[in-house]
């Protein structure tokens, strides 16, 4: 079956611009991740869903930062008045549920770059 | 804190050889999951072994074999006999009982095979 998919791949925006992130996560997993990836770095956690629900946003960096997710499928990670700063990879990640053992499958990414 | 800490920045090893890469980690849970990831230059994360904190055996899949030893906090990636296609970033991670299904990773080892 298809695997987790994200757009656009890349995102060329200005600073202070909203940007938009989109994740599709693998059909009939219920939880779903947010990661930043800066350059040369490992993988921060911004945020996870169970179903429609994000318990802990704590991972968020900032409140410009928010992420929606509707129907257990589609999510979406907006960046509001976007910062050089958060230029970086935003990876998106799916799992069948929400348990310790459960292997996270990884998108392949949307490259945000803030000018 | 829990952290993760891969002391490695770069690795390098001949084709056919085994290579070992460092990971350890600093928790007071006692139940927790062990994930290694391979990252290409390519961006993807490869999903490539797990080892949950109460099993007795060290985890193995093909290649790749996970050396456990709790009472030292470590969980060392063995590859053997190294492949050209394993040059890669690889990713210790960890999810701890408080956190979810929250993976906190390491800063990573690029590993390079030569001929």
């Amino acid at each position: 079956g298809a695997g987790v998919s994200q757009s656009p791949s890349n995102k060329v925006t200005e600073k202070g611009k909203d940007v938009e992130l989109r994740c599709d996560p693998i059909s009939g997993h219920t939880a779903l991740y947010w990661y930043r990836q800066r350059l040369g770095q490992g993988l921060e956690f911004l945020i996870y869903f169970q179903g429609n629900s994000a318990p802990d946003k704590s991972g968020l960096p900032s409140d410009r930062f928010s992420a929606e997710r509707t129907g257990e499928s589609v999510s979406t990670l907006t960046i509001q008045r976007t910062q050089q700063e958060d230029s970086a990879v935003y990876l998106c990640a799916s799992s069948f549920r929400l348990a310790g053992d459960n292997e996270q499958f990884f998108g392949p990414g949307t490259r945000l770059t803030v000018l | 804190a829990q952290k993760i800490t891969q002391t490695q920045p770069g690795m390098f090893v001949q084709e056919k050889e085994a290579v070992t890469l460092d990971c350890t980690y600093d928790t007071s849970d006692q139940s927790y999951g062990l994930f290694w990831y391979k990252q290409p230059s390519s961006g993807e994360m490869i999903f490539l072994i797990y080892q949950g904190s109460y099993d007795e055996q060290n985890a193995t899949e093909g290649r790749y074999s996970l050396n456990f030893q709790k009472a030292r906090k470590s969980a060392n990636l063995v590859i053997s006999a190294s492949q050209l296609g394993d040059s890669a970033m690889y990713f210790c991670a960890m999810i701890f009982t408080g956190t979810a299904s929250k993976l906190t990773f390491g800063t990573g080892t690029r590993l390079q095979v030569t001929l």
